[in-house]
């Protein structure tokens, strides 16, 4: 049973591009969280997804961010013009909504 | 209302050691309680989580003290070992929050052999 899995696991991208992380969820989970994890700080939430609905994204800058979890395939963060205040590691987590996380090992964003 | 607060930032213990951290919260509709385990380069593990129902949860050499009057958690590890060492993260959540987890700050732990 494999878990969640994320990719790219390392990114990099210029100013103003665009990052797409993907995250898809352990099987059988149909409930996916993001989290961004600044260096030296613990993580924060930014949105949570259930498949083709967006419940809570009361953490996600209003500007450039976005995500999405379709029907078929993977849940998707998408930043836009991404800055350099954007890079950090963004975790992906799944559950069945009872209370049991399961994370991903991570996409690490770096804007150069 | 939202914040999480662990201490200490950072952690020096010896093989065999306790080690200990707190956390402290605000929001009383906290009602979850978990703490995980975070190696470099990993995504976080949960370790061990307690409900506000009980005050302390054991497994193995992990144990969860929590005091609900105080708004206060901590994590203590008995006989450490060099492979404990880690960044370790308290965090809260609420059911009529979406389940989204509220993090503490982490404390990096280091065991020395």
């Amino acid at each position: 049973n494999a878990g969640v899995m994320q990719n790219p696991r390392h990114l990099v991208r210029r100013r103003g591009q665009e990052a797409r992380l993907r995250c898809s969820p352990m099987k059988g989970h149909s409930h996916v969280y993001w989290y961004r994890q600044l260096p030296e700080e613990g993580l924060k939430f930014m949105v949570y997804l259930q498949k083709e609905n967006i419940i809570d994204e009361s953490g996600m800058p209003k500007e450039r961010f976005s995500a999405e979890f379709p029907k078929e395939g993977p849940s998707i963060l998408r930043i836009q013009q991404v800055v350099r205040g954007d890079s950090a590691a963004y975790f992906c987590a799944s559950s069945q909504r009872n209370y049991g996380y399961t994370f991903g090992s991570g996409t690490r964003l770096t804007v150069v | 209302q939202q914040q999480v607060k662990q201490s200490p930032q950072s952690l020096i213990v010896q093989k065999g050691g306790i080690s200990i951290i707190n956390c402290a919260y605000e929001n009383t509709a906290f009602d979850y309680f978990p703490w995980y385990q975070q190696f470099p380069g990993k995504g976080p593990a949960l370790l061990i989580a307690i409900r506000p129902d009980v005050s302390e949860k054991k497994e193995g050499r992990f144990t969860i003290s929590f005091n609900k009057s105080a708004k206060q958690f901590s994590l203590h590890i008995m006989d450490s070992q060099p492979g404990d060492s880690a960044t370790y993260f308290c965090a809260a959540s609420w059911r009529g929050g979406s389940e989204k987890l509220v993090f503490g700050k982490g404390t990096k732990l280091t065991v020395n052999p």
